[in-house]
């Protein structure tokens, strides 16, 4: 069965200081690649996305996320951190070309913590 | 605000009551789903619905019932629920196409007593 692991489950951080969240998929084909992020209170809203092309893919407030097929992972990367970035962060994985997009597996979530 | 409405945003019920949440998305979008967020587990989908018509329920018990009866509007209705059930229920909405992305309601905190 296909699924979607996030090995950092809480992560504290200073502000400032580089963010790297960890994801791996399992599944044997092609896969489109999201992060979500749920800031306190408020709604899944989408970070950034890969569907095709370059692996390297930039997202809104600075986060970016790198796919390497050859090791299933994809993942969350941003230079320094702000207070503001506190939230819990979501991978998620759909099957690539259907058009069911919203079809995701989600991993279960880093809890990510800012000090300032 | 992401287009996607869910009322209410929280509830309480117990386990003889019957209620139903609301889902309502002003995107154009003709693809909703339903999914569950409990504590410590990930998200989980539920029900799939394309153009009103339900393509996927995910093993979820007949306790939970889903109505889609547009493309706007989904709701789920529930019964004779256990306190497990208690979770953040979230919709969603996608284009039914290609390589888009889903968006998500503020979700409904359903606590079973």
């Amino acid at each position: 069965a296909q699924s979607v692991s996030q090995h950092n489950h809480h992560v504290i951080l200073s502000e400032a200081a580089s963010l790297e969240l960890g994801c791996n998929y399992s599944y044997g084909g092609t896969v489109n690649l999201f992060w979500y992020v749920q800031y306190p209170g408020q709604h899944l809203q989408l970070l950034l996305k890969y569907f095709s092309g370059d692996p390297l893919v930039k997202g809104i407030k600075g986060f970016e996320a790198e796919f390497i097929k050859s090791k299933f992972s994809f993942n969350l990367r941003k230079p320094s951190v702000q207070w503001s970035d506190t939230a819990e962060y979501f991978c998620a994985v759909s099957l690539h070309g259907s058009s069911n997009t919203g079809k995701l597996i989600f991993g279960q979530g880093t809890t990510l913590q800012v000090k300032p | 605000e992401t287009g996607v409405t869910q009322t209410p945003r929280h509830l309480v019920m117990g386990m003889t009551n019957k209620k139903s949440l609301k889902c309502e998305q002003h995107l154009g979008h003709n693809a909703m789903y339903w999914y569950k967020q409990s504590a410590k587990k990930p998200l989980e989908l539920m029900f799939v619905y394309n153009f009103k018509e339900q393509t996927e329920n995910n093993s979820v018990p007949s306790r939970f019932s889903p109505e889609c009866p547009n493309s706007s509007h989904l709701f789920l209705h529930l019964h004779t629920l256990q306190p497990e059930d208690s979770a953040l229920y979230l919709c969603a909405s996608s284009q039914d196409r290609e390589n888009t992305e889903a968006f998500f309601g503020q979700g409904t905190r359903l606590t079973v007593v």
